[in-house]
């Protein structure tokens, strides 16, 4: 099975900061890495797909990048509505496996 | 507008059984793969089994494999889950999701249900 290592595994920052989350997939999977963010009690939400497309009505602060193995998703200006759990998860194999989860605080 | 809808959680023994239905509605059902992804309490996400467009493959978790049934029902525009000898860790919000692409069976998953939970205790 492909492993997702998400890292850090909580970040706490300030309105207006810029922050990065990234995954390492254990094999390549090629560009088959998205990214959601989840609220406690709501449904995920799909930002990124192919590692960097934005969906539509994501805000263009949420960009996605991907090198080799590793998978970037980058906040830039963090807005209130932002604060979060973040995951990323590949869809290379039929053995979907999601990162461990970022849980992004306020400072 | 893309809708699911989910029904049948609830509070189950331990070897219990229980069936979970996703409703679908908003979109060509029968030309997605559909999937369960599930959060236990204070846990990250987790997927526990996906399902082509057609119904004629499935995939699933080793976690869950062998006691789980994901299935569905194109002509009902219905997903479903049968979960079997039921776990304490098998405690948890599952959400039906629905593949992005057409063209793809695993992922990623563009729409999400709102999240049914099921509790395994005695």
């Amino acid at each position: 099975d492909i492993q997702m290592t998400q890292s850090p595994s909580s970040l706490s920052a300030s309105v207006g900061d810029r922050i990065t989350i990234t995954c390492r997939a254990s094999h390549p999977i090629g560009s088959y890495l998205s990214w959601y963010q989840h609220i406690p009690g709501t449904a995920p939400r799909l930002l990124i797909s192919d590692a960097s497309t934005l969906q539509s009505g994501v805000p263009s602060r949420f960009s996605g990048s991907a090198s080799g193995t590793e998978f970037t998703l980058t906040i830039s200006g963090l807005q209130p509505e932002d604060f979060a759990t973040y995951y990323c998860l590949q869809s290379y194999t039929s053995t979907i496996t999601f990162g461990q989860g970022t849980r992004l605080e306020i400072k | 507008e893309v809708q699911l809808l989910e029904s049948g959680g609830g509070l189950v023994q331990p070897g219990g059984s229980l069936k979970f239905s996703c409703a679908a509605s908003g979109f060509a059902f029968s030309s997605y793969a559909m999937s369960w992804v599930r959060q236990a309490p204070g846990k990250g996400l987790e997927w526990v089994s996906t399902i082509n467009s057609g119904g004629g493959s499935t995939f699933y978790a080793d976690s869950v494999k062998g006691r789980f049934t994901i299935s569905r029902d194109n002509s009902k525009n219905t997903l479903y889950l049968e979960m079997s000898n039921l776990r304490s860790e098998d405690t948890a919000a599952y959400f039906c999701a629905k593949v992005l692409y057409s063209k793809y069976t695993y992922g990623p998953f563009d729409s999400w249900g709102q999240g049914s939970l099921v509790t395994v205790s005695s």
